[in-house]
């Protein structure tokens, strides 16, 4: 079965970075672009951006530019995000998931990961 | 990019109510997603492609809507509905959420 394993609640400090990562397990990690997206607390989802494993591609929402970095280790089918230059507003629970590409290139995550709450103080 | 707005922010339902949640795009969209959120979880797909339950949603559970105008329709709510359910456009990039429905237990 489809998982997504996310690594566990980071505590940061303003002005650094944090790297959290993603584990992909039950399909063809390759295959599936992987996408990130935010929640802040008591918030809605935010899309970061996403990276196609299988040849390294990346696109980003223009918000996170700069702030995100995707990448992706296919022998070990693991997603990662580092997020640089924290600041309050970057404290959320982040998510990986899998899209789908669905009818009429509309896209839909089928599955998603526990989520990592990076909580950003001094 | 494409805003979505949905309505009510928050309701409240009784056990056997019809509940209708909408979406509406700030431009047409192809397609509509669902997804139901419980407090502490992450989002889990629930409808897809508008109409499409998930795999494991009930079918009290109905999607429909076209162009700009979407909903999500409970046709007999259970205790086990409450929660938040955010629709999502994939049309257009980049992919956007609504801000979400808190459905609760009257």
């Amino acid at each position: 079965q489809v998982q997504l394993q996310q690594s566990g609640a980071e505590l940061v400090k303003p002005g650094s970075s944090v790297k959290i990562s993603c584990k992909a397990s039950g399909y063809t990690f390759t295959s599936y672009d992987m996408h990130w997206i935010k929640q802040q607390p008591g918030n809605g989802l935010e899309w970061i951006g996403w990276i196609y494993p299988g040849n390294g591609n990346t696109k980003y929402n223009q918000k996170f530019n700069g702030k995100a970095t995707l990448t992706a280790d296919k022998s070990s089918s693991t997603a990662y995000m580092q997020l640089s230059s924290l600041t309050s507003e970057d404290s959320a629970v982040y998510f990986c998931a899998r899209l789908v590409h669905g009818r009429g290139g509309s896209g839909y995550f089928d599955y998603w990961g526990q989520g990592v709450m990076v909580t950003v103080s001094s | 990019e494409i805003v979505l707005t949905q309505s009510p922010t928050t309701m409240a339902a009784s056990p056997g109510e019809k509940v209708t949640l909408t979406c509406r795009a700030s431009s047409s969209v192809s397609y509509m997603h669902w997804y139901q959120q419980r407090s502490g979880t992450s989002p889990k797909l629930w409808i897809y492609e508008t109409s499409k339950l998930a795999s494991g949603v009930p079918n009290r559970f109905s999607g429909s809507g076209s162009g700009t105008s979407y909903s999500l329709t409970i046709n007999s709510m259970e205790t086990e509905d409450a929660a938040t359910y955010y629709c999502q456009q994939g049309s257009s990039y980049p992919p956007t959420f609504g801000a979400g429905t808190k459905l609760e237990l009257k």
